[in-house]
């Protein structure tokens, strides 16, 4: 099956500095990878997704790019603030089916 | 985006009862919902998919005795952790989807003494 890992697990930045975070996920066929935002207590909330017939996606600060041929996509969130402090999860779908198989997280903190 | 709720949000119990948790999809219809649990500082971990008007799929390991589901209709899934121990403290959050993007509840944090 399907085996999505993350990187970095711990990403501290500068206020208004570059952030990003890679996946990497095993199956080829995998079609649809989504990033979710976690805030401490509360459900993850969808940022930014990308499908696998596109290589780039962009929404203000945050951009997310697809390398279907490594396997890998990244989040990349500029001109970081405090308030992005959370932690980060990517998934891949896999083609057969409706879950998702998240990556382990990625904690970042903004710092002011 | 499209907005899940759970209730409660948080629930405290004794060891040997059983507690219900409700997943509804407000402004949109889900033949398919999705149960996860998180314990802290780890990822979300799939328990199983509720189905509408059918039998919930487990995932492997995941006690179907134990973690019932009921999928009654197209806007409500719950899930009743049966006889809870303490072990089964975590925060437990659904998820449900229009075509392929999923939204997740805030999650119900469970507290088993």
């Amino acid at each position: 099956g399907e085996n999505v890992e993350q990187h970095p697990s711990t990403l501290s930045v500068q206020e208004g500095d570059s952030a990003v975070i890679k996946c990497t996920y095993s199956d080829s066929a995998s079609n649809y990878f989504p990033w979710y935002k976690q805030e401490l207590g509360k459900g993850p909330q969808l940022i930014i997704d990308i499908r696998s017939n596109v290589g780039e996606k962009k929404d203000q600060r945050i951009a997310v790019t697809l390398n279907k041929t490594a396997k890998h996509f990244s989040l990349h969130i500029t001109e970081t603030q405090p308030e992005d402090s959370a932690v980060y999860f990517c998934a891949a779908r896999p083609w057969y089916g409706q879950n998702f198989v998240f990556g382990p997280g990625t904690r970042l903190s903004v710092l002011p | 985006g499209a907005v899940v709720s759970q209730h409660p949000s948080r629930v405290i119990c004794k060891s040997g009862t059983s507690v219900k948790i409700e997943c509804r999809s407000l402004d949109f219809q889900a033949t398919t919902m999705f149960w996860y649990r998180q314990f802290p500082k780890q990822s979300l971990m799939l328990m199983a998919t509720s189905n509408e008007g059918s039998k919930a799929t487990y995932e492997q390991g995941v006690e179907k005795d134990k973690f019932l589901i009921n999928h009654a209709s197209l806007t409500l899934s719950t899930l009743t952790v049966t006889s809870a121990h303490p072990e089964d403290s975590s925060f437990y959050i659904c998820s449900a989807g229009e075509v392929e993007t999923q939204y997740f509840g805030p999650g119900t944090r469970l507290l088993v003494l």
